[in-house]
């Protein structure tokens, strides 16, 4: 199975400063998407970013961006302009084409400082 | 927009009873998800539904927990018995199926077994 690593459980910004959150992950294949989630205090699962693997352009999202390196298999994330509403729990997670299921980091806790 | 819809947003209940959640998926998606999240294990797929059909219940403790889908539109996790390791916040995501679509969480259910 796929392994999806977040190695920063914490993580601290200062608002309007740039913050960048580290994901590795562990894969054979070479079609599969990744994607990045965040999780506010609400609990809510919110889709922020998605990258296709087959694309070397890396996926922008407003303040929101990713620099994919497919050869060493990390998707980092990185959140320029940050701003307080960014507090939150990320989550790092991986699609296959081949595969349904959905492969979770263990998520980096983002805090924004004022 | 549309959302996954998740009931009851909170249940408290005690050792022994019977926990049933529900989750509308969003209109036109065949895939459904289950999830329990905790602070100690993380994201834990518990099983996912292709068409109404069950493809994967392997994270789920058998003796007590099951998950159908009666129809498109509800899919029910229940535990019964429960008991107070249950307690953490149960997600329910839908997606299109195909390669590379995102999923859509529902709010949670967050249960605490007393």
């Amino acid at each position: 199975a796929q392994t999806v690593t977040q190695s920063q459980p914490e993580m601290s910004v200062q608002e309007a400063e740039t913050v960048t959150l580290s994901c590795t992950y562990d894969t054979s294949e070479s079609d599969y998407y990744l994607f990045w989630y965040k999780q506010p205090p609400s609990r809510q699962m919110i889709l922020v970013i998605r990258q296709e693997a087959y694309k070397q352009q890396n996926a922008t999202e407003n303040r929101f961006s990713v620099n994919f390196q497919k050869a060493a298999k990390s998707f980092s994330l990185k959140i320029s302009d940050s701003q307080l509403g960014d507090a939150a729990m990320y989550f790092c997670a991986y699609r296959s084409a081949t595969g349904n299921q959905f492969y979770f980091g263990t998520g980096t806790s983002l805090t924004v400082i004022p | 927009d549309a959302r996954v819809t998740q009931t009851p947003r909170h249940k408290v209940t005690e050792m022994g009873q019977e926990v049933t959640m529900r989750c509308q998926p969003i209109l036109g998606h065949n895939t459904v998800f289950w999830y329990r999240q905790t602070m100690m294990q993380g994201l834990e797929l518990l099983a996912y539904f292709r068409n109404r059909a069950p493809l994967d219940d392997s994270g789920m403790p058998k003796d007590r927990f099951s998950a159908e889908m009666p129809d498109a539109t509800l899919a029910t996790l229940k535990i019964q018995p429960s008991e107070p390791r249950d307690s953490a916040v149960y997600f329910c995501a839908s997606d299109l199926g195909g390669f590379g679509q995102p999923q859509h969480f529902g709010d949670g259910t967050r249960l605490s077994i007393l």
